[in-house]
């Protein structure tokens, strides 16, 4: 059955850098998510992503954040200058798109700032 | 803001009883609702969706919409030990048509053998 794959598992970075987490959605899935869960919180949405362009970004996405689809498979998160509070798990989804509303997560990459 | 109101439990229930998990949801447009469970460190995985007024059911899982009271439920019938999860009552709230999953805080359940 087809999944949502995300590399890598476990990400340990110091506080300033720089992280790209990675994430192949499923093949024939059009719209592309973000969410993070900090550690005994909710899921929280972070942004979307349809035709190319972020279609919805929440008031946690700043401008530290950003996505891209740099080939046909990759979907992938940047975090430019890391802060310990985004000290996370990060969650992928895709959605198939027309008419199926239905998401389905990746298996998250854990973010870890020192 | 909109949101996505659970007991966050633990709820625990005996092997082989009925487990009910309940949700409120305040925006009222919302036309499409999940629910997911979430064993500890891994991620969400979609186990119902219900977007009528009415039951659904799937095996041991029956999902309850009731759109006029803004309430979704769902029953996990023959309770087993691998059932015990935290299940995340998720609902789609659109603004200016772009959408997005809102989700509950969850609720912790525990089947005791």
């Amino acid at each position: 059955e087809p999944e949502v794959t995300q590399t890598p598992s476990h990400q340990v970075t110091q506080m300033g850098q720089e992280v790209i987490l990675r994430c192949v959605p499923i093949s024939n899935h059009l719209y592309f998510y973000w969410y993070r869960q900090i550690l005994g919180q909710k899921v929280e949405f972070l942004v979307s992503f349809y035709n190319n362009e972020i279609s919805e970004k929440s008031e946690i996405f700043d401008d530290q954040f950003s996505v891209e689809r740099p080939d046909g498979s990759n979907f992938t998160l940047k975090i430019r200058s890391t802060k310990l509070e985004d000290s996370a798990m990060y969650f992928c989804a895709s959605r198939q798109g027309r008419g199926y509303n239905e998401q389905f997560f990746g298996p998250g990459t854990r973010l870890t700032v020192l | 803001q909109k949101e996505v109101e659970q007991n966050s439990g633990p709820l625990s229930v005996p092997e082989g009883a009925i487990a009910s998990l309940n949700c409120t949801y305040s925006d009222r447009g919302s036309q499409s609702f999940f629910w997911y469970r979430q064993y500890s460190g891994k991620s969400p995985e979609l186990i119902m969706s219900i977007y009528s007024n009415g039951d659904k059911e799937d095996g041991r899982f029956t999902a309850q919409l009731n759109k006029a009271s803004q309430y979704v439920s769902l029953l996990i019938r023959d309770s087993q030990p691998s059932d015990s999860a935290t299940y995340l009552c998720a609902v789609i709230t659109t603004n200016f048509g772009n959408e997005k999953l809102t989700f509950g805080t969850g609720t912790r359940l525990t089947i005791i053998p």
